[in-house]
């Protein structure tokens, strides 16, 4: 299976600020996945983010507020941009493993807004 | 569309008891099924899928499922609990379309005691 790695693992952030969140694959997958886990909840999928295109995004979700890239087969970053305290989550990555039919994720980045 | 329901948002057994966490599901098309675990300020781990073929699939840790068309239902089960399972667990679907994003119940936490 893939091994995913997150940057930053966590971070405070004041309301009205932006976090990149980094997500880098030791091997190249070309569909990856963004998902919000709201304190005590489920996932929830952000956008599917496909190398070369444009990322897709979920209802509820906009690019404006989460801007997305994708650059290359093993690298991808979310932004969460003017935050709230409302955006106070774990977010995942996730990559698909299409020969196998499995999704691997990363070990998620833990937001705080305050 | 898609849906999953985890009956049950919190389970309690003890040490050497029997493990069974409910999971049914909704879909329109044949199913693609999945269990994964979650430990504490981890990320997700895939304990076990189903796509086709055999109904009863093993995973890791000595947990298994079985599908039941019939039934709607993907419950996961274990005959022998140890400390280390306590975790939140989470069924989740897919459509059988390749790069499809998951759809995840709420999750059930596992409790074990001694």
């Amino acid at each position: 299976s893939a091994v995913i790695s997150q940057k930053p693992s966590r971070d405070i952030c004041q309301r009205g600020t932006s976090l990149t969140i980094q997500c880098q694959v030791d091997s190249q997958v070309t569909m990856m996945f963004w998902y919000r886990q709201q304190p005590g909840q489920s996932l929830t999928l952000i956008a599917t983010a496909n190398q070369g295109s444009e990322a897709t995004y979920e209802s509820g979700f906009v690019i404006d507020k989460f801007p997305i890239s994708r650059p290359n087969l093993t690298f991808s970053t979310l932004t969460v941009s003017n935050m709230s305290p409302e955006d106070s989550s774990i977010y995942l990555c996730s990559v698909a493993d299409l020969g196998r039919g499995e999704q691997y994720f990363g070990p998620g980045t833990r937001l705080t807004v305050t | 569309a898609q849906s999953v329901t985890q009956l049950g948002s919190h389970v309690s057994v003890s040490e050497g008891a029997l493990v069974l966490l409910r999971c049914n599901y909704s879909s329109s098309v044949p199913p693609y099924l999945f269990w994964y675990v979650q430990y504490p300020n981890q990320g997700l781990q895939l304990l076990l899928k189903y796509t086709t073929g055999a109904t009863l699939v093993k995973g890791i840790n000595g947990f298994e499922a079985e599908f039941k068309k019939s039934e709607t239902s993907f419950h996961l089960t274990k005959p022998s609990a140890h400390m280390s399972d306590a975790a939140e667990y989470f069924c989740a679907v897919r459509v059988n379309q390749a790069g499809t994003a998951l759809i995840f119940g709420k999750g059930t936490t596992l409790s074990v005691s001694s």
